[in-house]
């Protein structure tokens, strides 16, 4: 079964709209993490924002934020105010467990933003 | 600057030729780690290593191997390297301490052909 689900392979959204990109994930462990990851047309890796599964509050990161509902097991990631600079694929990931670095990406949204 | 440093960028090589490919941190991280990229797949995890000396297998570690005998190092080998292995690889490196971020930060990537 799939732990990390990316079910948008491409989204659209016009410059300055905000912009949700799903992501969910399946663990029975209660101790994990989430991140994502950008990764623009020029191929290098950018850490954006993670949220942790113990963490009370949606993280967010200037115009990033992760919506995390937990009952749900979604942690979807939240564009505000979008720049052409933002058209990218993005990767949500997962770790699950606290005394371990196994990291499991999903396969992706590809985010255009058209002026 | 900090940053993750992989050589070579680029490497075209022959079924069964053993190779290495670098990786180096300048940010003294605990933690490093090898993904593979690969069109439709995101990026899956090869091996990771949270201390000098302690290496774990991630999801894909066959046909590989690892080594971290200083905390800055972390070199991927392919002993007889198979034209399955032609993928895009990216070392990364994270703090486990502190306020974070947590995120990897990930290295420029090593774009590997084998013929």
């Amino acid at each position: 079964a799939q732990k990390i689900t990316q079910t948008q392979p491409g989204m659209f959204v016009q410059e300055k709209e905000a912009v949700t990109l799903d992501c969910t994930y399946d663990t029975s462990d209660p101790s994990y993490g989430l991140f994502w990851y950008k990764q623009p047309s020029s191929g290098e890796m950018i850490f954006l924002i993670y949220q942790g599964s113990y963490d009370q509050q949606n993280a967010t990161e200037g115009r990033y934020s992760l919506n995390f509902q937990k009952a749900r097991k979604s942690a979807n990631l939240v564009i505000s105010a979008s720049q052409l600079g933002d058209s990218a694929m993005y990767f949500c990931a997962m770790r699950e467990g606290w005394n371990t670095d196994k990291l499991i990406f999903g396969t992706g949204t590809r985010l255009q933003v058209f002026p | 600057e900090a940053q993750v440093t992989q050589n070579p960028r680029y490497l075209i090589t022959v079924t069964g030729k053993k190779l290495t490919v670098t990786c180096s941190q300048n940010m003294n991280h605990e933690y490093m780690s090898w993904y593979r990229q690969d069109p439709g797949l995101g990026l899956r995890q090869i091996y990771y290593s949270m201390n000098v000396e302690v290496t774990d297998k991630g999801d894909v570690p066959e046909g590989y191997k690892v080594s971290r005998k200083e905390k800055r190092n972390f070199p991927l080998i392919l002993e007889s390297p198979s034209p399955n292995q032609t993928s895009l690889y990216f070392c990364a490196s994270r703090l486990t301490s502190g306020t974070g971020p947590y995120g990897y930060t990930f290295g420029s990537g090593t774009r590997l052909t084998v013929v």
